[in-house]
């Protein structure tokens, strides 16, 4: 079956670095999105992407955040300087199409230091 | 806010008995999904009501939806130690502008005692 992939599973990093997280989204699909978990909390929406533009974003998604879809396969979230409270687990999604379920990837769990 | 709250916020039941666990919202939807998470895991999608809708079935899950009450329930049927996740729910709407978002509730943490 089909899966989306996350790239690291955990990440390590030290207030105000910058940490990519990536995505190989189902290769078929056309909507794309980044969620994160905070330990023990809901899942919180970040962002969503389609036709190479971002179509939605929270308020959680300020300008420290960013999205690209550099090639075919690939879908990166870039934190700029990070910060303790970006402590989370980051979970990828993609959807065919508007409206239908999600296929999320196993997630990467970020530690700020 | 169209977030979905769970209840109960934890279920404890033995091997072989049902589960249901309820998921109530704020605002008009166009379609609900439940998901589970096993623990240090991703979510996985379970099953997708859409708001014209009132039960869905696959294997041993039934779920309802009743717009009116804004209300959802997930009922598990003979449920296995395997069934031990955290179970949230979803709230599915366009915006609009047209984008769809999906908005999670805080889960509901199930424990099948073998």
């Amino acid at each position: 079956e089909p899966e989306v992939t996350q790239t690291p599973s955990h990440q390590v990093t030290q207030m105000g670095q910058e940490v990519i997280l990536r995505c190989v989204p189902i290769s078929n699909h056309l909507y794309f999105y980044w969620y994160r978990q905070i330990l023990g909390q809901k899942v919180e929406f970040l962002v969503s992407f389609y036709n190479n533009e971002i179509s939605e974003k929270s308020e959680i998604f300020d300008d420290q955040f960013s999205v690209e879809r550099p090639d075919g396969s690939n879908f990166t979230l870039k934190i700029r300087s990070t910060k303790l409270e970006d402590s989370a687990m980051y979970f990828c999604a993609s959807s065919l199409n508007k409206g239908y379920g999600y296929t999320f990837g196993s997630g990467t769990r970020l530690t700020v230091v | 806010s169209q977030q979905g709250e769970e209840d109960p916020q934890a279920l404890s039941i033995q091997e072989g008995e049902n589960a249901t666990m309820n998921c109530s919202y704020k605002t008009s939807i166009n379609n609900l999904q439940w998901y589970r998470q096993n623990s240090g895991r991703g979510l996985v999608h379970l099953i997708l009501i859409r708001s014209n809708e009132r039960e869905k079935h696959s294997g041993r899950l039934r779920v309802t939806l009743d717009t009116s009450k804004k209300s959802s329930s997930l009922l598990i049927t003979a449920s296995r130690a395997a069934d031990t996740a955290s179970y949230f729910c979803a709230t599915g709407a366009y915006s609009g502008a047209g984008s769809y978002q999906l908005t999670f509730g805080k889960g509901t943490k199930l424990s099948v005692i073998p």
